[in-house]
């Protein structure tokens, strides 16, 4: 079965500081990758996703993410931070075919002014 | 898009009793998925449809859990006898199959409290 792991739990970091975090997936086959971010008060919306090609993905609002096939990751990267960016991010992956997305534990962010 | 909707966003229930929850999709979206979320988890499936067809099911969704999709249009998702371990967001999705690249919206949610 597929499962996705995100090791970061709880981010703080001040505005303007790099981000990454982290996200793995266990699956030997071809997967569609997502990151989803839950605003405080709002419903999850998708920050970017990938399915094919070019393994650097942009999204809205300045993040994009790689995708590691080798290191089956696909981690969240965003130069610099701002405050409005606190919120819980969740990496998802389904297989092609397939419609169930499995989703990580998420990471809860929290960008200091 | 008008978004993904849900309804109620908030229900408490005594133990016991039924609940019933229903999801408006994104009008011209074919596929329309359920999850639950607990706290401190990320969405877990429930099941999905497409059109009023409902084609998978997870083992999460025992026997007091049904849903509905008896139009292809709106869904509803019914709770029987309700558990304290019940407690959790229910979240709806939805995609298009016409869509390349086809990807899940997701709506608010119904938060359940059961007592």
């Amino acid at each position: 079965a597929q499962s996705v792991s995100q090791h970061n739990h709880h981010v703080i970091l001040s505005e303007a500081a790099s981000l990454e975090l982290g996200c793995n997936y266990s699956y030997g086959g071809t997967v569609n990758l997502f990151w989803y971010v839950q605003y405080p008060g709002q419903h999850l919306q998708l920050l970017l996703k990938y399915f094919s090609g070019d393994p650097l993905v942009k999204g809205i609002k300045g993040f994009e993410a790689e995708f590691i096939k080798s290191k089956f990751s696909f981690n969240l990267r965003k130069p610099s931070v701002q405050w409005s960016d606190t919120a819980e991010y969740f990496c998802a992956v389904n297989i092609p075919g397939f419609q169930k997305l499995v989703f990580g534990t998420g990471t809860r962010l929290l960008v200091s002014p | 898009d008008t978004g993904v909707s849900q309804d109620p966003r908030h229900k408490i229930t005594k133990r016991g009793q039924n609940v019933t929850f229903r999801c408006d999709p994104i009008s011209e979206h074919n596929r329309l998925y359920w999850y639950r979320q607990t706290l401190g988890q990320g969405p877990e499936f429930l099941t999905y449809f497409q059109n009023e067809a409902q084609l998978e099911k997870s083992r999460l969704l025992s026997d007091r859990f049904s849903a509905e999709r008896p139009k292809g249009s709106f869904s509803t998702l019914e709770i029987q006898r309700t558990e304290q371990g019940d407690s959790a967001m229910y979240l709806c999705a939805s995609s298009s199959t016409q869509r390349e690249r086809e990807t899940q919206y997701f709506g608010p949610g119904t938060r359940l409290l059961v007592l």
